[in-house]
């Protein structure tokens, strides 16, 4: 039972444009998100995360929302560029620090010039 | 100098074999991790480790054992592999109280 999903497997976006990465879940337990990004022949990176007690959490270009009750959150790039090109996993864990994370099975995302 | 490090990078091997998989980590953490990769999947967790004595079973454990030989090494070994256990395969680490896990390379595992 998959219970971080994201559904879009791949999304192609426009340079410059703002580019939007999907993640729902389904255990009500889970209180902390992450995202990570990975190129090619590298392990994931982390790239930003949110705890339940916000809805927002922003840096830089990257911008996370969280809406809880719809078990939904979503990663926004502004402006999307060509390096943003990747996989990028969702991921969430039950209680903060409790460090054991469950991913979702990613989505690849290309930036075209 | 990655501070996450994977030997080997890439491996093929035949069914029945026996294959291990070696993680080293400079970051001075405790927690350390086992996961595959397949494609539609995302990243599954084989096992983790949270100190040197401490060993538990992931999502996926069956058909794999793993050894913490010190704080920075921790081994994935496939007693006898088979070739569902095609994969990537990514070592990680992670720092006490924090959810932030650090990958390694990964290892692209082929078993015929």
């Amino acid at each position: 039972d998959q219970q971080v999903k994201q559904n879009s497997p791949s999304l192609s976006v426009q340079e410059g444009r703002i580019s939007i990465l999907n993640c729902d879940y389904t255990n009500s337990m889970f209180d902390y998100f992450l995202w990570y990004k990975k190129y090619p022949a590298e392990g994931p990176t982390f790239l930003i995360s949110i705890s339940s007690i916000k809805d927002k959490n922003e840096d830089g270009r990257f911008t996370v929302f969280l809406n809880k009750s719809a078990k939904h959150l979503s990663l926004h790039i502004v402006p999307s560029q060509p390096g943003d090109s990747a996989v990028y996993f969702c991921a969430a864990s039950i209680i903060q620090g409790a460090q054991k994370l469950v991913f979702g099975q990613g989505t690849r995302l290309t930036i075209n010039p | 100098d990655a501070d996450v490090t994977q030997t080997p990078r890439n491996r093929i091997t035949k069914t029945g074999k026996r294959i291990m998989l070696e993680c080293s980590q400079t970051k001075g953490h405790d927690r350390m991790y086992w996961y595959r990769q397949d494609p539609g999947l995302g990243l599954r967790l084989i096992y983790y480790s949270f100190d040197v004595k401490d060993i538990n079973k992931g999502e996926i454990s069956d058909g794999y054992s793993v050894s913490r030989q010190a704080q920075a090494k921790f081994s994935l070994s496939l007693e006898s592999a088979i070739p569902n256990q095609t994969a990537l395969y990514f070592c990680a680490t992670s720092d006490l109280g924090t959810d932030t896990q650090y990958f390694g390379p990964g290892t692209r595992l082929t078993v015929l």
